[in-house]
């Protein structure tokens, strides 16, 4: 158990639609990151927040968004979903950035199958 | 863009066996991470190396950092079934490293 905790695990959804993916990041860390794991692109960064502010940003597209509450939980909303957004999507957190010994520890993932 | 090319992407050995893992790119990183996903699971952290040169051991594996910090190894000695899963290698970029490329990774399937 990586103490990143993930909801929903699993997510069916019919295209067009909208889903918010959420993470509780590990106790004490402020960084928080979203991360999609597909079989055609593996596994690709999508965002990250330090501390309720965006701190870096990847291969996110203009449909998804991502937000970090005062409580350090982060959302990952998905809008007008196609079909090539099915995919597993991971949240990680970490202390602070990413440093030598600074570990960044991946939740359970989010399953999302788009019909 | 910086890609990091990562072989073999399958790995079938027997109990016992050497192997190793290569991770490619014509980019520097700031480090590179080497992590192992199992079934189910997100990607749990097995090392960070972050100088060029550095090698690093985690009992029966042994991972290095190119020189020029664009290429990593990962080796594993005498291979068990418990080394079973998906290993990914990741570099922080190099401008921002909080930003991490992922390898596609190489499953690894070790039969007793």
């Amino acid at each position: 158990d990586s103490g990143v905790t993930q909801t929903p695990k699993h997510l069916i959804t019919a295209t067009g639609q909208r889903v918010t993916l959420r993470c509780s990041p590990r106790s004490g860390d402020l960084s928080v990151y979203w991360y999609q794991q597909s079989l055609d692109q593996g596994l690709q960064f999508l965002i990250q927040y330090y501390n309720g502010e965006e701190r870096a940003k990847g291969n996110i597209l203009e449909r998804f968004s991502a937000q970090q509450f005062p409580d350090l939980h982060s959302e990952l909303n998905l809008s007008s979903l196609e079909l090539g957004d099915s995919a597993l999507y991971f949240c990680a957190s970490s202390v602070s950035t990413i440093a030598p010994g600074n570990t960044i520890y991946f939740g359970e993932g989010s399953w999302l199958t788009v019909v | 863009t910086q890609l990091l090319e990562q072989s073999p992407q399958f790995l079938s050995i027997q109990e016992g066996e050497n192997l190793t893992v290569y991770c490619n790119s014509s980019s520097v990183f700031s480090s590179l991470q080497w992590y192992r996903q199992e079934p189910g699971e997100g990607p749990v952290l097995l090392v960070t190396v972050v100088t060029g040169g550095e090698v690093k051991k985690l009992k029966r594996l042994t991972f290095q950092f190119g020189d020029a910090r664009k290429d990593s190894s990962l080796h594993i000695t005498a291979a068990q079934p418990g080394d079973t899963g998906l290993y990914l290698c990741a570099g922080g970029d190099e401008e921002y490293g909080n930003k991490l490329v992922f390898g596609a990774g190489t499953i690894l399937r070790v039969k007793s």
